[in-house]
């Protein structure tokens, strides 16, 4: 079965500073990878998604994410945190045969000005 | 506008009082899904479907149903609903059931609560 861990059920940062959320992975066979996000009181908003394309993908609103396999990661980045990006984040691998998104548990992101 | 909507947003119920949470695409998806949140479990699949009438289980279907008579709803009902479906609920969908990585758009979500 496939699964994602998230590490840190709390992110605190900066404003301006890097922001880093780690995912785990563990799956059988090439995995395909997402990472949503969540504002308040809403649905769940694609970020950018892994496909076996390129290793580095580059998403919505300034955040990116790097597939590595030897580390079986995909952990999530931005440069430079912004107020706006306070949500809970999280990761989900594809369960290709019944297309169901397993997720993480999330990473709720704090940004302190 | 694209999207998935789900009425009601928010339901305070009882135990035993069936229920059903609408769930509607106007995208002309064929795969749609529901999934429960719960804190500390990120987000479960309960049923889905690759088409019209075409539904399956997901991890926890159990208390569940689902139909799937036109492409662009797909029903949740709760025929007895326990304390234990006390949850916040996800629909989602996307385009094609045989094109693997496509984005799955997410409802707005429905909380409900069963005293």
């Amino acid at each position: 079965a496939q699964s994602v861990t998230q590490l840190g059920s709390h992110v605190s940062v900066s404003e301006g500073a890097l922001v880093l959320l780690r995912c785990n992975y563990s799956s059988s066979v090439p995995p395909y990878l997402f990472w949503y996000v969540q504002y308040p009181n809403q649905g769940l908003q694609l970020l950018l998604k892994y496909t076996s394309a390129a290793t580095l993908v580059k998403g919505i609103n300034g955040f990116e994410a790097e597939f590595k396999k030897s580390e079986t990661s995909f952990h999530l980045t931005k440069p430079s945190a912004h107020m706006s990006d306070a949500a809970e984040y999280f990761c989900a691998v594809l369960d290709t045969g019944r297309r169901a998104l397993t997720f993480g548990s999330g990473t709720r992101l704090q940004v302190q000005p | 506008e694209a999207q998935v909507t789900q009425n009601p947003r928010y339901l305070i119920t009882v135990t035993g009082k069936k229920l059903t949470v609408t769930c509607s695409q106007n995208m002309n998806h064929e795969y749609m899904s529901w999934y429960r949140q719960d804190p500390g479990l990120g987000l479960r699949q309960i049923y889905y479907s690759m088409n019209v009438e075409v539904t399956d289980k997901g991890d926890v279907p159990e208390g569940y149903k689902v139909s799937r008579k036109e492409k662009r709803n797909f029903p949740l009902i709760l025929e007895s609903p326990s304390p234990n479906q006390t949850s916040l609920y996800f629909c989602a969908s996307s385009p094609l059931w045989n094109r693997v990585a496509d984005t799955q758009y997410f409802g707005p979500g429905t909380r409900l609560t069963v005293l």
